[in-house]
């Protein structure tokens, strides 16, 4: 019962940047979106969340639309690293994680 | 993230057999999951605990058992493992933090192929 919906796949250029879509648009005013990513059958890394405003880290950027309907991963700098499935996650606080399928991200030189 | 270690990383079985995966955390979170990915698709939650007190089955508990033996440690077992039990297990953590919010750390994994 994902509650979120991803591109199967994307291809990047490394050094260029990597933005993933997600839509979510029937999130309500008290869930976050997360993300994480997994590299090759490793275990699920988390990247970033947020409610309303935009965040930043050290790995990564998330931009959220007002209306929180739809978000978007920011990753400013991609690697060959960076190859992996992200996955965008809608949930209450303190909710359980429901992975979907994600978005297959291949970083090419 | 070596903060989570799970034992074995690789196990290969006969149907039928009692199976045992060990989850260790040093992270000092209350909460543990146990989640399987099969090929192809997302993760999903087996068993989850709260606190050494507190267990809960997930969407998928048939045919597994859990045991938090303290705070640190979670281990899910195959009673009479099946073949359609083969995947990839992962552990992970958790802690509620000021604010709610709850960010899950993973641990790399069991592969365990039942034949």
């Amino acid at each position: 019962d994902a509650k979120t919906t991803q591109p199967t796949s994307m291809d990047c250029a490394e050094g260029r940047a990597a933005n993933l879509p997600c839509n979510h648009s029937t999130i309500s005013g008290n869930e976050y979106v997360y993300w994480y990513r997994q590299i090759h059958s490793q275990g699920p890394q988390y990247i970033i969340h947020g409610l309303k405003n935009n965040e930043t880290n050290e790995m990564a950027s998330l931009i959220i639309t007002e209306d929180r309907k739809s978000s978007t991963l920011i990753l400013p700098h991609a690697t060959l690293r960076d190859t992996a499935v992200y996955y965008c996650i809608v949930r209450y606080n303190t909710d359980k994680l429901i992975f979907g399928t994600g978005t297959r991200l291949q970083v090419f030189p | 993230d070596a903060d989570v270690t799970q034992t074995p990383r690789n196990r290969i079985t006969k149907t039928g057999k009692r199976i045992m995966l060990e989850c260790s955390q040093t992270k000092g979170h209350d909460r543990m999951y146990w989640y399987r990915q099969d090929p192809g698709l997302g993760l999903r939650l087996i068993y989850y605990s709260f606190d050494v007190k507190d267990i809960n089955k997930g969407e998928i508990s048939d045919g597994y058992s859990v045991s938090r033996q303290a705070q640190a440690k979670f281990s899910l077992s195959l009673e009479s493992a099946i073949p359609n039990q083969t995947a990839l297990y992962f552990c992970a953590t958790s802690d509620l933090v000021a604010g709610g919010q709850d960010t899950q750390y993973f641990g790399p994994g069991t592969r365990l192929t039942v034949l």
